[in-house]
Protein backbone atom coordinates (compact mmCIF):
# COMPACT_ATOMS: atom_id res chain seq x y z
CA UNK A 1 0.00 0.00 0.00
CA UNK A 2 1.55 3.45 -0.56
CA UNK A 3 1.66 5.92 1.94
CA UNK A 4 0.36 9.36 1.66
CA UNK A 5 1.82 11.68 4.16
CA UNK A 6 0.98 15.56 4.26
CA UNK A 7 2.73 18.47 5.56
CA UNK A 8 2.40 20.27 8.21
CA UNK A 9 -0.59 18.79 9.75
CA UNK A 10 -1.65 22.77 10.44
CA UNK A 11 -1.12 25.81 8.39
CA UNK A 12 -2.32 29.16 9.78
CA UNK A 13 -2.28 32.18 7.23
CA UNK A 14 -3.64 35.33 7.67
CA UNK A 15 -5.80 36.03 4.56
CA UNK A 16 -4.63 37.13 1.43
CA UNK A 17 -1.04 35.42 2.43
CA UNK A 18 -0.23 32.65 0.10
CA UNK A 19 0.22 28.52 1.57
CA UNK A 20 2.33 25.97 0.02
CA UNK A 21 0.94 22.53 1.53
CA UNK A 22 3.08 19.39 0.82
CA UNK A 23 2.11 15.84 0.21
CA UNK A 24 4.90 12.80 -0.13
CA UNK A 25 4.28 9.35 -1.58
CA UNK A 26 5.91 6.44 -0.37
CA UNK A 27 6.93 4.84 -3.70
CA UNK A 28 6.11 6.96 -7.01
CA UNK A 29 2.58 7.59 -8.33
CA UNK A 30 3.63 9.32 -11.34
CA UNK A 31 0.94 11.66 -11.54
CA UNK A 32 -1.61 10.19 -10.89
CA UNK A 33 -2.38 12.77 -7.62
CA UNK A 34 -5.25 14.38 -6.44
CA UNK A 35 -5.91 17.36 -4.51
CA UNK A 36 -9.38 17.92 -2.56
CA UNK A 37 -10.59 20.78 -0.27
CA UNK A 38 -13.36 19.98 2.31
CA UNK A 39 -15.23 22.64 4.71
CA UNK A 40 -16.64 21.60 7.98
CA UNK A 41 -20.15 19.32 6.96
CA UNK A 42 -19.48 19.36 3.29
CA UNK A 43 -18.42 16.49 1.38
CA UNK A 44 -14.50 16.81 -0.39
CA UNK A 45 -14.29 19.01 -3.83
CA UNK A 46 -11.49 17.91 -6.12
CA UNK A 47 -9.10 21.05 -6.83
CA UNK A 48 -6.24 19.05 -9.10
CA UNK A 49 -5.90 16.25 -10.77
CA UNK A 50 -3.01 14.54 -12.38
CA UNK A 51 -0.83 16.46 -10.14
CA UNK A 52 -1.33 20.18 -11.50
CA UNK A 53 -4.63 20.72 -13.46
CA UNK A 54 -7.03 22.10 -12.27
CA UNK A 55 -10.60 20.65 -12.22
CA UNK A 56 -13.56 22.58 -13.58
CA UNK A 57 -14.43 26.00 -11.98
CA UNK A 58 -11.45 26.05 -9.45
CA UNK A 59 -9.87 29.87 -8.96
CA UNK A 60 -6.60 29.78 -10.56
CA UNK A 61 -4.99 30.82 -7.26
CA UNK A 62 -4.98 27.10 -6.36
CA UNK A 63 -2.07 25.27 -8.61
CA UNK A 64 -0.45 21.89 -7.89
CA UNK A 65 2.63 20.44 -8.98
CA UNK A 66 4.89 17.54 -8.60
CA UNK A 67 5.28 14.09 -9.80
CA UNK A 68 6.97 10.82 -8.63
CA UNK A 69 6.97 11.31 -4.71
CA UNK A 70 7.03 14.86 -4.18
CA UNK A 71 4.09 16.91 -4.69
CA UNK A 72 2.68 20.58 -3.69
CA UNK A 73 -0.57 22.26 -3.73
CA UNK A 74 -0.16 26.04 -3.42
CA UNK A 75 -3.01 28.76 -2.72
CA UNK A 76 -1.45 32.18 -3.69
CA UNK A 77 -3.78 34.59 -2.04
CA UNK A 78 -6.08 33.05 0.70
CA UNK A 79 -9.27 34.35 0.46
CA UNK A 80 -11.63 33.66 3.03
CA UNK A 81 -13.73 30.58 1.72
CA UNK A 82 -10.54 28.88 1.42
CA UNK A 83 -9.87 27.83 4.80
CA UNK A 84 -10.36 24.46 5.45
CA UNK A 85 -9.05 20.81 5.55
CA UNK A 86 -6.80 19.66 2.34
CA UNK A 87 -6.34 16.05 1.22
CA UNK A 88 -4.06 14.67 -1.35
CA UNK A 89 -5.00 11.12 -2.89
CA UNK A 90 -2.72 8.77 -5.30
CA UNK A 91 -5.04 6.92 -7.86
CA UNK A 92 -1.50 5.05 -9.46
CA UNK A 93 -1.49 1.52 -7.45
CA UNK A 94 -4.57 -0.14 -6.01
CA UNK A 95 -5.47 0.41 -2.94
CA UNK A 96 -6.16 3.94 -3.50
CA UNK A 97 -4.81 6.08 -0.50
CA UNK A 98 -5.34 9.61 1.10
CA UNK A 99 -3.01 11.34 3.01
CA UNK A 100 -3.87 12.42 6.41
CA UNK A 101 -4.81 16.20 5.60
CA UNK A 102 -3.74 19.88 6.20
CA UNK A 103 -6.04 21.99 8.07
CA UNK A 104 -5.60 25.38 7.02
CA UNK A 105 -7.04 27.54 9.56
CA UNK A 106 -7.04 31.75 9.85
CA UNK A 107 -3.84 33.31 11.47
CA UNK B 1 -25.25 14.50 -9.42
CA UNK B 2 -24.56 11.29 -6.83
CA UNK B 3 -27.54 10.76 -3.61
CA UNK B 4 -26.79 8.44 -1.50
CA UNK B 5 -29.34 6.59 1.25
CA UNK B 6 -29.03 3.49 2.89
CA UNK B 7 -27.51 5.01 6.23
CA UNK B 8 -28.72 4.59 9.91
CA UNK B 9 -27.95 2.99 13.45
CA UNK B 10 -27.38 -0.73 13.41
CA UNK B 11 -25.29 -3.03 16.18
CA UNK B 12 -22.65 -4.66 15.94
CA UNK B 13 -22.75 -7.74 13.72
CA UNK B 14 -25.55 -6.30 11.90
CA UNK B 15 -25.98 -4.95 8.03
CA UNK B 16 -26.71 -2.44 6.28
CA UNK B 17 -27.17 -2.00 2.39
CA UNK B 18 -26.33 1.79 0.77
CA UNK B 19 -27.17 2.55 -2.32
CA UNK B 20 -26.28 5.78 -4.93
CA UNK B 21 -28.36 6.86 -7.66
CA UNK B 22 -26.44 8.69 -10.26
CA UNK B 23 -27.39 11.19 -12.88
CA UNK B 24 -26.63 14.02 -15.15
CA UNK B 25 -24.21 11.69 -17.17
CA UNK B 26 -23.21 8.03 -18.59
CA UNK B 27 -23.14 6.30 -15.82
CA UNK B 28 -21.82 3.00 -17.57
CA UNK B 29 -18.70 4.49 -18.64
CA UNK B 30 -17.39 5.49 -15.06
CA UNK B 31 -15.55 3.81 -12.61
CA UNK B 32 -17.45 4.01 -9.26
CA UNK B 33 -16.49 4.32 -5.65
CA UNK B 34 -17.16 4.44 -2.10
CA UNK B 35 -15.17 6.35 0.52
CA UNK B 36 -15.97 6.82 3.63
CA UNK B 37 -15.18 9.01 6.90
CA UNK B 38 -15.24 8.67 10.39
CA UNK B 39 -16.11 11.17 12.77
CA UNK B 40 -13.50 13.72 13.24
CA UNK B 41 -10.82 12.06 10.84
CA UNK B 42 -9.66 12.17 7.72
CA UNK B 43 -10.88 10.09 4.31
CA UNK B 44 -10.85 6.17 3.40
CA UNK B 45 -11.63 4.71 0.26
CA UNK B 46 -13.46 1.62 0.47
CA UNK B 47 -14.10 0.24 -2.63
CA UNK B 48 -14.37 0.62 -6.74
CA UNK B 49 -16.40 -0.64 -9.54
CA UNK B 50 -14.79 -0.09 -12.49
CA UNK B 51 -16.48 0.67 -15.86
CA UNK B 52 -14.62 -2.81 -17.18
CA UNK B 53 -16.23 -4.82 -14.31
CA UNK B 54 -13.00 -5.31 -12.08
CA UNK B 55 -13.98 -4.70 -8.37
CA UNK B 56 -11.18 -3.58 -5.80
CA UNK B 57 -11.66 -3.20 -1.81
CA UNK B 58 -9.93 -1.93 0.52
CA UNK B 59 -7.75 -4.35 2.07
CA UNK B 60 -8.67 -3.64 6.15
CA UNK B 61 -12.50 -4.75 5.48
CA UNK B 62 -11.56 -8.79 4.95
CA UNK B 63 -14.43 -9.58 3.05
CA UNK B 64 -17.13 -8.31 5.17
CA UNK B 65 -18.33 -5.29 2.39
CA UNK B 66 -19.77 -6.19 -1.31
CA UNK B 67 -19.83 -3.51 -4.12
CA UNK B 68 -22.12 -3.75 -7.23
CA UNK B 69 -23.72 -1.61 -9.91
CA UNK B 70 -26.60 -1.89 -11.66
CA UNK B 71 -26.19 0.12 -14.69
CA UNK B 72 -29.80 -0.33 -16.05
CA UNK B 73 -31.07 2.27 -13.14
CA UNK B 74 -27.73 4.02 -12.89
CA UNK B 75 -26.92 2.73 -9.41
CA UNK B 76 -24.23 2.11 -7.39
CA UNK B 77 -24.57 -0.24 -3.95
CA UNK B 78 -22.18 -1.63 -0.98
CA UNK B 79 -23.49 -4.22 0.64
CA UNK B 80 -22.08 -4.12 4.51
CA UNK B 81 -21.74 -7.08 6.76
CA UNK B 82 -20.68 -7.99 10.55
CA UNK B 83 -20.51 -4.48 11.23
CA UNK B 84 -17.87 -3.17 13.76
CA UNK B 85 -17.60 0.00 15.61
CA UNK B 86 -14.85 1.12 13.78
CA UNK B 87 -17.40 1.34 10.31
CA UNK B 88 -18.97 4.03 12.02
CA UNK B 89 -18.95 6.52 9.28
CA UNK B 90 -20.09 8.59 6.63
CA UNK B 91 -20.17 7.10 3.31
CA UNK B 92 -19.19 9.09 0.20
CA UNK B 93 -20.43 7.45 -3.14
CA UNK B 94 -18.01 9.05 -5.61
CA UNK B 95 -17.31 8.54 -9.34
CA UNK B 96 -13.77 8.70 -11.16
CA UNK B 97 -10.61 6.38 -11.90
CA UNK B 98 -8.45 9.41 -11.63
CA UNK B 99 -9.85 12.48 -9.46
CA UNK B 100 -12.67 11.70 -7.70
CA UNK B 101 -15.36 14.02 -8.76
CA UNK B 102 -18.11 14.71 -8.08
CA UNK B 103 -19.22 13.27 -4.57
CA UNK B 104 -22.57 13.06 -3.11
CA UNK B 105 -23.39 14.31 -0.10
CA UNK B 106 -22.79 11.26 2.24
CA UNK B 107 -24.84 8.88 4.72
CA UNK B 108 -23.90 8.24 7.63
CA UNK B 109 -23.58 4.50 9.19
CA UNK B 110 -23.56 4.63 12.70
CA UNK B 111 -22.57 0.90 14.16
CA UNK B 112 -23.63 1.00 18.41
CA UNK B 113 -24.90 -1.03 20.41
Amino acid sequence: EIVMTQSPATLSVSPGAGATLSCRASQSVNTNLGWYQQKPGQAPRLLIYGASFRATGIPARFSGSGSGTEFTLTISSLQSEDFAVYYCHQYDNWPRTFGQGTKVEIK
Amino acid sequence: QLVESGGGLVKPGGSLRLSCVASGFIFSSYTMNWVRQAPGKGLEWVSSFTSSNFIYYADSLKGRFTISRDNANNSLYLQMNSLRDEDTAVYYCVRGSGGFDPWGQGTLVTVSS
